[in-house]
């Protein structure tokens, strides 16, 4: 069975500019949560989807968004992108209450 | 965000030793998660809890739904060197719609 995937691994990118980072769910998963994560820090929620509508939100900026498909896969897009937008971008799939998660896309902005 | 009270942040122990950490919330809880995250992975489910009273296992590891459902337990037994990593626990509340609260990590360290 097939975990969560997350495309690309590895990132860097330059202030100012957009990355995509994009989460293969668990086959029959509709739930995907998107989190931020530096280094030391807990996991800081940035937005729930589920049938391809945003269900929660958590305390970001606009430059923060994300997008489901119809075949449950998401992406999310960070704009203008900033120092401290560096850390480990993670995703997990959920059918009901239990969260597995993806092995996270490591974006560095330099 | 709302967060979830966990401790220790941290811990130093000895290969052998017993271990023992634990969130707290002010809200009722419906539903405790525990994981555990290694260096530059996802965090891995170890244990899910239910119903307040709920102990269970997973090898070595055992965890609890407290009774008042705003607390949770989580004990390692005998500690390997394969047990350091950051142990997360989360919850959902009633009004969380379906949102993790997550607390902040409790970082394993085993002292060679």
């Amino acid at each position: 069975k097939a975990g969560v995937t997350q495309t690309p691994r590895y990132l860097i990118k330059t202030r100012g500019q957009q990355v995509t980072l994009s989460c293969s769910p668990i086959s029959g998963h509709r739930s995907v949560s998107w989190y931020q994560q530096t280094p030391g820090q807990g996991l800081q929620f940035l937005f729930e989807y589920f049938s391809e509508t945003q269900r929660n939100k958590g305390n970001f900026p606009g430059r923060f968004s994300g997008r489901q498909f119809s075949n449950s896969r998401s992406e999310m897009n960070v704009s203008t992108l900033e120092l401290g937008d560096s850390a480990l971008y993670l995703c997990a799939s959920s059918r009901g209450s239990g969260y597995t998660f993806g092995s996270g896309t490591r974006l560095t902005v330099v | 965000g709302q967060q979830l009270n966990q401790s220790p942040q941290s811990m130093f122990i000895q290969e052998g030793e017993d271990v023992s950490m634990n969130c707290t919330s002010s809200s009722i809880f419906n539903t405790w998660l525990w994981y555990k995250q290694d260096p530059g992975e996802g965090p891995v489910l170890l244990i899910a809890l239910y119903k307040a009273g709920e102990l269970t296992s997973n090898g070595r590891l055992t965890a609890q739904f407290g009774i008042t459902r705003k607390d949770s337990f989580l004990n390692i037994s005998a500690s390997i060197p394969s047990d350091v990593g950051i142990y997360f626990c989360a919850g959902q509340h009633m009004d969380s719609n379906y949102q993790l609260i997550w607390g902040a990590g409790t970082k394993l360290i085993i002292k060679p």
